[in-house]
C-alpha cells in the first residue's frame, strides 16, 4: 500500500517559468493538504482540498499560486511565473474523509529551486 | 490569528544529555501532535495527545499536554545521535469547523555531539 506520493522530488525552474507539483494521496484518502517549508523554517499551511473542491486556501498567496484535486488523478499545486522566493520544499499530506484523524502521512516532498 | 510557538529554535547537546522542546498555542487546541523531520527528509508523525494533562511515553521520549490544552512538551532522556533532527509540534484548533488542518510550530532543531 503506497504512501503519499509526490513528484518530482526535485524541480529546478528559471525565474518566470511555471512549476507543477503533483501529489497522489494514500489509497482511500480523499483529503489533501499542501504545506510549504522554507529553508530552516517550519511548515506553513497553504491549502486544503477534497476531491473537486477547495476547502481552505487561506495560506496560499492570492497571485501566481493555484491548486486543484480533480476527480481522477493527483492533486496539483501550480506556481506561475516563479520567483526566487518560491524556492522551498513543498509537502503534501492526505487523510480519509471520515473517522478520527490521527497524524498526517506526508509525502517525501518536492524541493523547488528557482534560479 | 492562531499561532503555535516553539522554543528553543535550536539546541546543541552532548550525547547522553537530556533535551526538551516546548510548544505554546495562543488558543485552545483540540489535540496536539508531534513530528520529527530528519535533515533532508519529510516530517514523520510521532504521537498525538488529546486529553487535558495527558502524558505519553515512547521509549526515551515523554510527551505532555497541558491542563489548559494550550501547551505541550517533548522530553528526550539520554539523547543519542539518532535523535538528530527537527521536532515539530502541530495543533488542531478547537473550533466547530476547523476541518482537519494542522498549524505547525516553527520546530526545534536538535543537534547531538557524539
Amino acid at each position: 500500500n503506497a504512501g503519499v506520493m509526490q513528484n518530482p522530488r526535485h524541480l529546478v525552474r528559471r525565474r518566470g517559468q511555471e512549476a507543477r507539483l503533483r501529489c497522489s494521496p494514500m489509497k482511500g484518502h480523499s483529503h489533501v493538504y499542501w504545506y510549504r517549508q522554507l529553508p530552516e523554517e517550519g511548515l506553513k499551511f497553504m491549502v486544503y482540498l477534497q476531491k473537486e473542491n477547495i476547502i481552505d486556501e487561506s495560506g496560499m498567496p492570492k497571485e501566481r499560486f493555484s491548486a486543484e484535486f480533480p476527480k481522477e488523478g493527483p492533486s496539483i499545486l501550480r506556481i506561475q511565473q516563479v520567483v526566487r522566493g518560491d524556492s522551498a520544499a513543498y509537502f503534501c499530506a492526505s487523510s480519509p474523509s471520515t473517522g478520527p484523524i490521527d497524524g498526517y502521512t506526508f509525502g517525501s516532498g518536492t524541493r523547488l529551486t528557482v534560479v | 490569528g492562531q499561532q503555535v510557538m516553539q522554543i528553543p529554535q535550536y539546541q546543541h547537546v552532548q550525547e547522553g544529555e537530556d533535551f526538551t522542546t516546548y510548544c505554546n498555542s495562543s488558543t485552545t487546541l483540540s489535540n496536539i501532535q508531534w513530528y520529527k523531520q530528519r535533515p533532508g527528509g519529510h516530517p514523520v508523525f510521532l504521537i498525538q495527545l488529546v486529553k487535558s494533562g495527558e502524558v505519553k511515553k515512547q521509549k526515551r521520549l515523554t510527551f505532555q499536554f497541558g491542563e489548559a490544552k494550550k501547551n505541550s512538551s517533548l522530553h528526550i532522556t539520554a539523547t543519542q545521535t539518532t535523535d538528530v533532527g527537527t521536532y515539530f509540534c502541530a495543533g488542531r484548533l478547537q473550533l466547530n469547523n476547523a476541518g482537519n488542518m494542522l498549524t505547525f510550530g516553527g520546530g526545534t532543531r536538535l543537534m547531538v555531539k557524539p
